[in-house]
């Protein structure tokens, strides 16, 4: 895994507790992702970002938000978790250059009560 | 709304066999396409890229084909090796900032 790392690795939380999940980098990439991955979805981007501070909205960000203040930090909130955010999250990195390959983080297994 | 397809059966292939996996999409002209994969339990790995204007691209034992008239990518692994054995994602650019939508990837089994 290409110096990117998730926390936590898992979680089990109860139905509306707020959830933040945390991706770090030591690429300085210019952008970061955050995906889920559910079964028969594949991996859907949540919300995205191109620079500290600069962030938008992917497919799938109703009940989610995020925070950059740093390069090597991507922050993932839950404001308050449904049982539907159960899922596998993804971080993923890339560079604006080459084969614009997107670096995945392991992941985070998330499990809503 | 774009639409990315991909086989959602499993295949299975005996080793040293060519695996053949398809990507096709609707409503869209990515200007590239990726082929991930991806492992249980682990982040997708990227594998290949192909640009719009490129027909064929090969590394190693991996050969990819875009054909955007077909709105088609075929994924080749040649002398196909049970560590073959993986998830397989196609992904095509979706616009701007490297991002890219992915398909829900094709299970490949080499037996040995």
């Amino acid at each position: 895994d290409a110096g990117i790392t998730q926390s936590p690795r898992h979680k089990v939380t109860e139905t509306g507790t707020p959830v933040t999940l945390r991706c770090h980098q030591t690429e300085n990439h210019r952008y970061m992702y955050w995906y889920r991955q559910d079964p028969g979805h594949g991996l859907r981007l949540i919300h995205y970002s191109y620079g500290v501070k600069d962030t938008d909205k992917g497919e799938v960000s109703d009940g989610y938000s995020v925070s950059r203040s740093k390069t090597e930090d991507f922050l993932l909130t839950l404001e308050s978790a449904t049982s539907s955010q159960t899922s596998v999250y993804f971080c993923a990195i890339s560079e604006s250059q080459g084969d614009y390959e997107q670096y995945f983080g392991p992941g985070t297994r998330l499990t809503v009560t | 709304s774009q639409k990315i397809e991909q086989n959602s059966e499993a295949l299975n292939i005996q080793e040293g066999k060519t695996a053949t996996l398809t990507c096709n999409y609707t409503n869209y002209s990515p200007a590239y396409l990726q082929w991930y994969r991806q492992d249980p339990g682990r982040g997708p790995v990227f594998l290949l890229l192909i640009r719009e204007n490129e027909k064929e691209k090969r590394k190693e034992r991996l050969k990819v084909t875009f054909d955007t008239t077909l709105k088609q990518s075929l994924f080749h692994i040649t002398a196909s090796q049970p560590a073959d054995s993986a998830t397989y994602l196609c992904a095509l650019e979706s616009g701007g900032y490297q991002k890219v939508t992915f398909g829900t990837g094709t299970k490949l089994q080499v037996i040995p």
